[in-house]
């Protein structure tokens, strides 16, 4: 099993700039989730899924937008890209209604805004 | 608001064992304890969990006091590897979201 797997793994952009990245999982879980972890700080969360066709927001979503079309993917898309997006983004999932199952979290995705 | 306390940093000595406190004393009665570590940026891996009863599993052993407002995750002969930052989270097992706080810093030490 790959797990949660994003691509890309490391991305530079110029401000103003637009890009989506990608999360798929392996695992049929229904949750999903996107997360941004600053230099030193632990992660926030950004947006989730609970199912095909159902988001909603975390704790630090102005800046994105994502959508859940399919089970296996949940992309994060960067509409106009800012320096204080700088950061490392971990994508994870999880199935709910199997007990207390622990998030599985991909290796991320190192973004840059100059 | 992350739920839990936890020691900025500690060493430990390789092969000893690390004892790594949490304080989660507003935890409420349908909440999980999870931990998890974060080597060098790398995506957070889950170590262990429990709601009342101590556990153990083949990476660490989690203890949680009587009241529940306290726990103690141990790595009984720590290694070089376990160099990470260690995160102590509480979750409804129903819970959609996982609140991370800034967690403990553990250095290994030859």
């Amino acid at each position: 099993n790959a797990g949660v797997t994003q691509t890309p793994k490391f991305r530079i952009l110029k401000i103003g700039q637009s890009m989506t990245l990608q999360c798929t999982q392996d695992m049929n879980h229904n949750y999903m989730y996107w997360y941004r972890q600053d230099p030193g700080m632990g992660l926030k969360l950004i947006y989730y899924s609970v199912g095909a066709g159902i988001t909603d927001k975390g704790e630090v979503p102005n800046g994105y937008n994502v959508s859940r079309s399919t089970t296996e993917d949940f992309p994060l898309r960067l509409e106009l890209a800012a320096p204080s997006q700088t950061s490392v983004y971990f994508c994870a999932s999880i199935q709910q209604g199997r007990g207390n199952q622990p998030q599985h979290f991909g290796d991320g995705t190192r973004l840059s805004i100059l | 608001d992350a739920k839990t306390t936890q020691p900025t940093s500690m060493d430990c000595a390789e092969g000893r064992a690390a004892n790594l406190p949490c304080n989660h004393s507003t935890i409420s009665g349908n909440e999980y304890v999870y931990w998890y570590r974060q080597i060098h940026s790398q995506g957070p891996q889950y170590i262990i969990h429990g709601l009342k009863n101590n556990e153990t599993n083949e990476m660490a052993s989690l203890i949680i006091t009587e009241d529940r407002k306290s726990s103690t995750l141990i790595l009984p002969h720590a290694t070089l590897r376990d160099t990470a930052v260690y995160y102590c989270i509480v979750r409804e097992a129903a819970g959609n979201k996982l609140t991370f706080g800034g967690g403990t810093r553990v250095l290994v030490k030859p």
